[in-house]
């Protein structure tokens, strides 16, 4: 069946740092792939989108690419700033959309 | 814009006692859901509307957890009666069918329910 999966539980940084978040996914066909950030008393809310093969999304300096040759769409940022701290989702769909079990980010100053 | 609005947005309830969490979608969204969030079990569907038709209720959850789309721009989740694992946050999202937002989830700020 359809499925997300992402690797990292939490991951804790410095200010400056490079991120990235590893999400492979398991699907039929071509879904569309989602990353989505939820801030603490916040529902989650899209950060950004891709539905084709190499197809880049990029939103707020953080960037992924639809790789279906090794099913992922890992997110990275350069340089990681106090504010990015959150949980971030991965997803898919359809049929309907899957969720990965999101990755707690915590940077500090 | 207004986004998905929840109410409230935080409830305790006592142990088997009846709540009711409310719901009102972005306007013109056809697709509307209701989610459980927790730490260990993270995003679970409870319940999936589209057009007001229930296309999908999470099998875990039918015993005591119901929700209904009254109308396009209101959903309730009724939880009854109420456990103290039901504690949580409660996400309601909507989408749109068509265009280039399709899929895209949007949701409101959650209710957050302590029961006792």
């Amino acid at each position: 069946g359809d499925s997300v999966t992402q690797t990292e539980g939490q991951v804790a940084l410095s200010e400056e740092d490079f991120l990235t978040i590893h999400c492979n996914y398991s699907a039929s066909g071509y879904p569309t792939l989602f990353w989505y950030v939820q801030y603490p008393g916040e529902g989650p809310q899209l950060l950004f989108r891709a539905s084709r093969d190499k197809e880049k999304g990029s939103s707020r300096g953080f960037e992924a690419t639809y790789d279906k040759g090794t099913t992922s769409f890992h997110l990275r940022k350069a340089s990681v700033q106090e504010s990015d701290s959150a949980v971030y989702y991965c997803a898919l769909t359809p049929p309907r959309i899957f969720f990965g079990d999101g990755t707690q980010l915590v940077v500090k100053p | 814009d207004a986004g998905v609005t929840q109410t409230p947005r935080h409830e305790v309830a006592e142990k088997g006692q009846t709540i009711i969490l409310k719901c009102e979608p972005v306007s013109g969204h056809n697709d509307l859901f209701w989610y459980r969030q927790t730490k260990i079990q993270g995003l679970e569907l409870l319940s999936y509307f589209r057009s007001k038709s229930l296309m999908e209720d999470g099998g875990a959850f039918k015993d005591r957890f119901k929700a209904e789309m009254l109308n396009s721009s209101f959903s309730t989740l009724k939880i009854q009666p109420t456990e103290p694992k039901d504690s949580a946050v409660y996400l309601c999202a909507s989408s749109v069918l068509g265009g280039s937002s399709q899929n895209t989830l949007y949701f409101g700020a959650g209710t957050r329910l302590s029961v006792l």
